[in-house]
């Protein structure tokens, strides 16, 4: 069936240096990739999302890149900063119009 | 506008007791979803509802049965529960099916004993 993997498990960078998060999928047919970054004890909330049509899509310090013919696709998070700790979940749409998640990545800010 | 609503916010059951989850949204989305969220396990869906009068199975269906009520209102009962389903239940919504951004409720604690 669909499945998304992502990594690292857990991530912790210095304050102000870039943190990466990598995602693979495996159906081919899907177009859709949000990312969400969850805080503690609260729902996870959409920061970024890309489609197919499109290689690599920009937020001021967030950026998400794809490679459809890899089938994996990355966020970037530049200057990192102390409210940037929190999971970050990257997700894909399958052929089902079903939305599958990566099992998320703790990212801890070092001061 | 509330956006998607889940009660109750926590619960405890004893083994074998069944419960419904109940949502809802006040977006006018077509689709909506149940995930379950487990200690380094992600969000795994467990159904979904395309659009009003559609449920289908998501990753980890066993144990749950769904009902899209009409086009706001989406639950989640568990007939007979087990410690397994010991977890976070999130709803959420969007507009269409795959390629638009889900909004999520606040989430059921739900422990099982």
């Amino acid at each position: 069936g669909e499945n998304v993997e992502q990594h690292p498990s857990t991530l912790s960078v210095q304050e102000g240096d870039s943190a990466v998060i990598k995602c693979t999928y495996s159906d081919s047919a899907s177009n859709y990739f949000p990312w969400y970054k969850q805080e503690l004890g609260k729902r996870p909330q959409l920061i970024i999302d890309i489609r197919s049509n499109v290689g690599e899509k920009k937020d001021q310090r967030i950026a998400v890149t794809l490679n459809k013919t890899a089938k994996h696709f990355s966020l970037h998070i530049t200057e990192t900063q102390p409210e940037d700790s929190a999971v970050y979940f990257c997700a894909a749409d399958s052929s089902a119009s079903k939305i599958i998640f990566g099992s998320g990545t703790r990212l801890s800010i070092r001061p | 506008n509330a956006g998607v609503t889940q009660t109750p916010k926590f619960q405890v059951l004893k083994t074998g007791q069944s419960m419904t989850l109940q949502c809802a949204q006040d977006m006018n989305h077509n689709s909506m979803y149940w995930y379950r969220q487990d200690p380094g396990m992600g969000l795994r869906l467990i159904y979904y509802s395309a659009s009003e009068g559609t449920t289908d199975k998501g990753e980890v269906p066993n144990g749950y049965n769904v009902s899209r009520l009409n086009k706001r209102e989406f639950s989640l009962r568990l007939e007979s529960a087990a410690p397994s389903q010991t977890s976070v239940y999130f709803c959420a919504s969007s507009a269409g099916t795959g390629v638009s951004p889900l909004h999520f409720g606040n989430g059921t604690r739900l422990t099982v004993t």
